[in-house]
């Protein structure tokens, strides 16, 4: 079965700081990749899909996430921070072709935005 | 589109009450998924249909904990009877296919005194 590693329970950042979070992947095949947003009181909310093609994807709010296949990685970028980018990350991981339906989630990062 | 409802956003209950919470997915989306995110355990998946049909309830904890779909606009997770460890937020979520993304309602959080 597909799993999903987020090494980082928690990272600060300063505010415009450069932002990269890490996701590792269990698959014997290229997955589904995404990453997901949950602000305080919030549901998830979808940043980024990766299924096939271009390996740097671009979602919403100014992230990024880069498909690394040799180091089964899915990191999420972000070039400069916002107070508001403070919240938890989720990447998440899909079986293509699998009739199951269900999405292999991460334990999760947590952002907090120094000012 | 409205995105994925569910109702209530927050319910207080006294053990042994029987709680009923209640999602609507996006339209023409036939897959539905039911979470619980709790600080212990993060994000679980309980169950999840297809075409209303469950197709693994492996993660619903007990019997105690049921869900049904009876149709392609309405599903609910019912607890009979509460107890304090079900509190916690329970998502819905739902896709349009197999592995594809999913999208979140606003959840419901529960507390169970």
């Amino acid at each position: 079965a597909q799993s999903v590693t987020q090494p980082d329970i928690h990272i600060t950042v300063s505010e415009g700081a450069s932002l990269e979070l890490r996701c590792n992947y269990s698959y014997g095949a290229t997955p589904y990749l995404f990453w997901y947003v949950q602000s305080p009181g919030q549901g998830l909310q979808l940043l980024l899909k990766y299924f096939s093609g271009d390996t740097l994807v671009q979602g919403i709010k100014g992230f990024e996430a880069e498909f690394k296949r040799s180091q089964s990685s899915f990191n999420l970028r972000k070039p400069s921070v916002h107070w508001s980018d403070a919240a938890e990350y989720f990447c998440a991981v899909g079986a293509p072709g699998s009739t199951l339906g269900r999405l292999y989630f991460g334990r999760g990062t947590q952002l907090t935005v120094w000012p | 589109d409205a995105g994925v409802i569910q109702s209530p956003r927050h319910e207080v209950t006294e053990m042994g009450q029987e709680v009923t919470l209640r999602c609507k997915p996006i339209s023409g989306h036939d897959y539905l998924f039911w979470y619980r995110q709790t600080m212990m355990r993060g994000l679980e998946l309980l169950i999840y249909f297809n075409n209303n049909v469950p197709i693994d309830d492996s993660g619903m904890p007990e019997d105690r904990f049921s869900a049904k779909m009876p149709n392609a606009s309405f599903s609910t997770l019912k607890i009979q009877p509460s107890e304090p460890r079900d509190s916690a937020v329970y998502f819905c979520a739902s896709s349009s296919g197999p592995s594809a993304a999913q999208y979140f309602g606003a959840g419901t959080r529960l507390s169970v005194l």
